[in-house]
């Protein structure tokens, strides 16, 4: 079975700012992805980032990165130059290759970003 | 190019009633994935069809629920005699599922309020 866990229930930024999100996964998969989805207060599911498990670099997204250490089984999101509409709550997820490919979710971390 | 459409946005019922939710895919995407997210909590994966075909089913709970994706028209999900501890927000995504594009993109959530 799939897990991921997050750590941080809750983080604080100063605007301008980089903060890392914490993301640890459990699978005995061999293939399979990551993602993060961002939720603001108006409740949508954005998705931000995806890292396969075989990609050898870090995914890149604008402002956001995916610091992925498959050894350590962590896939932390990293924001860059945080800005006030950074302010939600930040969902990783894993997906397994084949099957129904269904998503695993995290409880997620409330980011608060401060001016 | 619109996003994965859901409606109603939110729904309130009194105990015993019908709820039925909506779900339109993207454009050019034939699997659709319906979750649930209690309070506080991430989302939990309940059903994957494609059209005509339910596929996974694993995490619908066994009575009162049922979803379809018919050829023609939206996904429903539907609830039967809702009780208060249905209260959740219910996201729907959709993906192509083609090779190396499979990030699930998510629809804006029904909120349903049992009474």
């Amino acid at each position: 079975a799939q897990k991921i866990t997050q750590t941080q229930p809750g983080m604080f930024v100063q605007e301008k700012e980089a903060v890392t999100l914490d993301c640890t996964y459990d699978t005995s998969d061999q293939s399979y992805g990551l993602f993060w989805y961002k939720q603001p207060s108006s409740g949508e599911m954005i998705f931000l980032i995806y890292q396969g498990s075989y990609d050898e670099q870090n995914a890149t997204e604008g402002r956001y990165s995916l610091n992925f250490q498959k050894a350590r089984k962590s896939a932390n999101l990293v924001i860059s130059a945080s800005q006030l509409g950074d302010s939600a709550m930040y969902f990783c997820a894993m997906r397994a290759q084949g099957g129904s490919e269904k998503l695993v979710f995290g409880k997620g971390t409330k980011l608060t970003v401060n001016p | 190019n619109a996003g994965v459409m859901q409606n109603p946005r939110h729904l309130v019922r009194r105990r015993g009633q019908e709820a039925r939710l909506r779900c339109s895919p993207m454009k050019g995407h034939s699997h659709v994935y319906w979750y649930r997210q209690l309070p506080e909590e991430g989302l939990k994966f309940m059903v994957y069809l494609q059209k005509e075909n339910i596929i996974d089913e694993s995490g619908m709970p066994k009575e009162r629920f049922s979803a379809e994706f018919p050829k023609e028209g939206p996904s429903i999900l539907r609830i039967q005699q809702v009780v208060r501890g249905d209260s959740a927000a219910y996201f729907c995504a959709s993906s192509p599922r083609l090779r190396g594009t499979d990030t699930q993109y998510f629809g804006p959530g029904t909120r349903l309020t049992v009474l």
